[in-house]
């Protein structure tokens, strides 16, 4: 079993549409949680971190995470076409030496 | 107020030769992680460092691979006798404190092994 696993997709959304990206992990004791964006060719750039059960919002995104179902998501409202990229979900484990693991990550695709 | 710098931006080493990838973090932070990405592959964790510490090197394969951080300069990760599998965009992350605190990338090392 994979410590970060996500569905590689790719997920088509036609423009303005809500993107939904799951993430599922299975080191239960694990507390950090992030999402970033790669673009191809470029770096990965972080766009949510979150910590507790709950929703977390920043402008159009939205994280969620449910510890009890080990499972964390990026909601993307008023998808863009500037969205399409890949979206890496990364975690650090209960171990804690802070290493963090990706994700293969999901690829988004907006079509205007 | 620079981000994480790394260099050089493309390398190009013929087999059996070394290959340096350099990386200074944000200013202020002292933990460093090294990742690997292969063509339309995930991120690869390689290592973790702390200043002049190796914190978690799990990642690393066995032999020709190594990296430090020194007390004052870059982290370095060294890749001795490369060979075309080596291929690869090697990126760096650092971060303040070590565990749930947030990290940012650099913006890679292309490695090419001819």
């Amino acid at each position: 079993q994979k410590e970060v696993e996500q569905n590689s997709g790719p997920l088509s959304v036609p423009e303005g549409a809500i993107a939904s990206l799951n993430c599922t992990y299975s080191d239960r004791g694990s507390q950090s949680f992030f999402w970033y964006r790669q673009y191809s060719g470029k770096s990965p750039e972080l766009i949510m971190s979150i910590y507790s059960n709950g929703d977390k919002e920043d402008g159009r995104f939205t994280a969620q995470l449910n510890k009890a179902s080990q499972y964390v998501s990026l909601l993307i409202r008023d998808s863009q076409p500037s969205d399409s990229a890949t979206y890496l979900c990364a975690v650090i484990g209960s171990g804690n030496t802070g290493k963090l693991i990706f994700g293969q990550g999901t690829t988004l695709q907006v079509k205007p | 107020n620079a981000g994480v710098m790394q260099n050089p931006r493309h390398l190009v080493r013929r087999r059996g030769q070394e290959a340096r990838l350099r990386c200074s973090p944000v200013k202020g932070h002292s933990h460093v992680y090294w990742y690997r990405q292969l063509p339309e592959e995930g991120l690869k964790f390689m290592v973790y460092l702390q200043k002049e510490n190796i914190i978690d090197e799990s990642g690393m394969p066995k032999e020709r691979f190594s990296a430090e951080f020194p007390k004052e300069g870059p982290s370095i990760l060294r890749i001795q006798q490369v060979v075309r599998g080596d291929s690869a965009a090697y990126f760096c992350a650092s971060s303040r404190q070590g565990g749930d605190t947030e990290a940012f990338f650099g913006q890679g090392t292309r490695l090419t092994v001819v």
